[in-house]
């Protein structure tokens, strides 16, 4: 039972276009939802976060939305730079107390 | 402020050996998570320890794997009799206090021949 769910294995945008990566969740106790992403080879490392108490969250080139009826949340990356060729995980807890649980991530090529 | 360190980065053992994973978590942080990934798979969450405690265990196989997380030292996860099946890379993260600030290791990635 998957309670993270990364639906496009892959995703290609060209070079300056925006990219937006959805993830969508089962567990109505999750309330704090965060992004990471991974090169090959090394560990994941943190994006962006949101609390269930906002909509959205901003930091730079990066936004997340969330939108808790859906129980769905996506990361828009403008504009994208082929440096941002990566996997990209979603992940989400209940209240930072509970192990994080990931989606099987998205693979993300920006293409000059 | 260094970031968390795992080594070694890759171990080959061979089956029936044992493995022991080492996690150093970031100053400051006494909260430790272990994850293992699969060939194109996510992240799967093993266990989660504070010092000389297991907090969490409920993502780890009840046979063969054990971790660890003792006063002085790093955190160690162990796999005897290892299997073709536990070659994976093994991550680890750390937090302060909750996982809304975890961070990763670059991971540990084990093949077993």
């Amino acid at each position: 039972d998957q309670q993270v769910k990364q639906n496009s294995p892959s995703l290609s945008v060209q070079e300056g276009r925006i990219s937006i990566l959805n993830c969508d969740y089962t567990n109505s106790m999750f309330d704090y939802f965060l992004w990471y992403k991974k090169y090959p080879a090394e560990g994941p490392t943190f994006l962006i976060s949101i609390s269930s108490i906002k909509d959205k969250n901003e930091d730079g080139r990066f936004t997340v939305f969330l939108n808790k009826s859906a129980k769905h949340l996506s990361l828009h990356i403008v504009p994208s730079q082929p440096g941002d060729s990566a996997v990209y995980f979603c992940a989400a807890t209940s209240s930072g107390n509970t192990p994080l649980v990931f989606g099987k991530g998205t693979r993300l090529s920006v293409i000059a | 402020n260094a970031g968390v360190m795992q080594n070694p980065r890759h171990l080959v053992r061979r089956r029936g050996q044992e493995a022991r994973l080492r996690c150093s978590p970031m100053k400051g942080h006494s909260h430790v998570y272990w994850y293992r990934q699969l060939p194109e798979e996510g992240l799967k969450f093993m266990v989660y320890l504070q010092k000389e405690n297991i907090i969490d265990e409920s993502g780890m196989p009840k046979e063969r794997f054990s971790a660890e997380f003792p006063k002085e030292g790093p955190s160690i996860l162990r796999i005897q009799q290892v299997v073709r099946g536990d070659s994976a890379a093994y991550f680890c993260a750390s937090s302060p206090l909750t996982l809304t600030e975890a961070f990763f290791g670059q991971g540990t990635r084990l093949t077993v021949v």
